[in-house]
């Protein structure tokens, strides 16, 4: 099973500035890597896929970035509504199986 | 728009058994693989199985293989789980997902399982 490990745990930023998070696989998976962010009582969402390519409808402030074995979302100016837990997440085409980190709670500093 | 909620949550008796349906509206349910994924305190988000469009292949995690067990109804746009044998620690939301390009790009409320006696 690969296991993803992300950092910070927490990680706290002012509004408008930028926030960097960090995921890391135990082996390659290669650009196989989501970003999910969570708000509380809500479902996670879909933000990044393919490492770096933005979901619909997702702001062009939400970037990511990486293969193989590191990977980053970067969100450049963070508003209000970003402050939440962000998770990725790996995906093996065959047979399918995906595994989470552990997510990252982005808070206001 | 595309909607997927989640049904029969409940509190449960180890041991017991339970029965999630999902009902999807506002895309072509017989075009998806679908996906079961279950959040807890502990363990965080948790893939638990999917499913091929026309029912015909499923896979799990593979700590729940064998008490799980996801279905599909393509005629009612709805997908299932049976949970039999449950555990203290199935104790979780349950999320039905919709699968594209193998993420999650859509997901229901969640439905709370409870595991308890």
């Amino acid at each position: 099973e690969i296991v993803m490990t992300q950092s910070p745990a927490t990680l706290s930023v002012s509004p408008g500035e930028r926030a960097t998070l960090s995921c890391r696989a135990s082996r390659s998976v290669s650009s196989r890597l989501a970003w999910y962010q969570q708000k509380p009582g809500q479902a996670p969402r879909l933000l990044i896929y393919g490492a770096s390519t933005r979901a619909t409808g997702i702001p062009v402030r939400f970037s990511g970035s990486g293969s193989g074995t590191e990977f980053t979302l970067t969100i450049s100016s963070l508003q209000s509504e970003d402050f939440a837990i962000y998770y990725c997440q790996q995906y093996k085409d065959w047979p399918p199986e995906y595994t989470f980190g552990q997510g990252t709670k982005l808070e206001i500093k | 728009e595309v909607q997927l909620v989640e049904s029969g949550g409940g509190l449960v008796q180890p041991g017991g058994s339970l029965r999630l349906s999902c009902i999807a509206s506002g895309f072509p349910f017989s075009s998806y693989w679908m996906n079961w994924v279950r959040q807890t305190p502990g363990k965080g988000l948790e893939w638990v199985a999917s499913i091929k469009q026309d029912g015909g292949e499923e896979f799990y995690v593979d700590s729940l293989r064998g008490r799980f067990t996801i279905s599909r109804d393509n005629a009612k746009n709805s997908l299932y789980l049976q949970m039999n044998s449950l555990r203290v620690e199935d104790t979780a939301v349950y999320y039905c997902a919709r699968e594209a390009g193998a993420t999650c790009d859509y997901w229901g409320q969640g439905a709370l399982v409870t595991v308890s006696s």
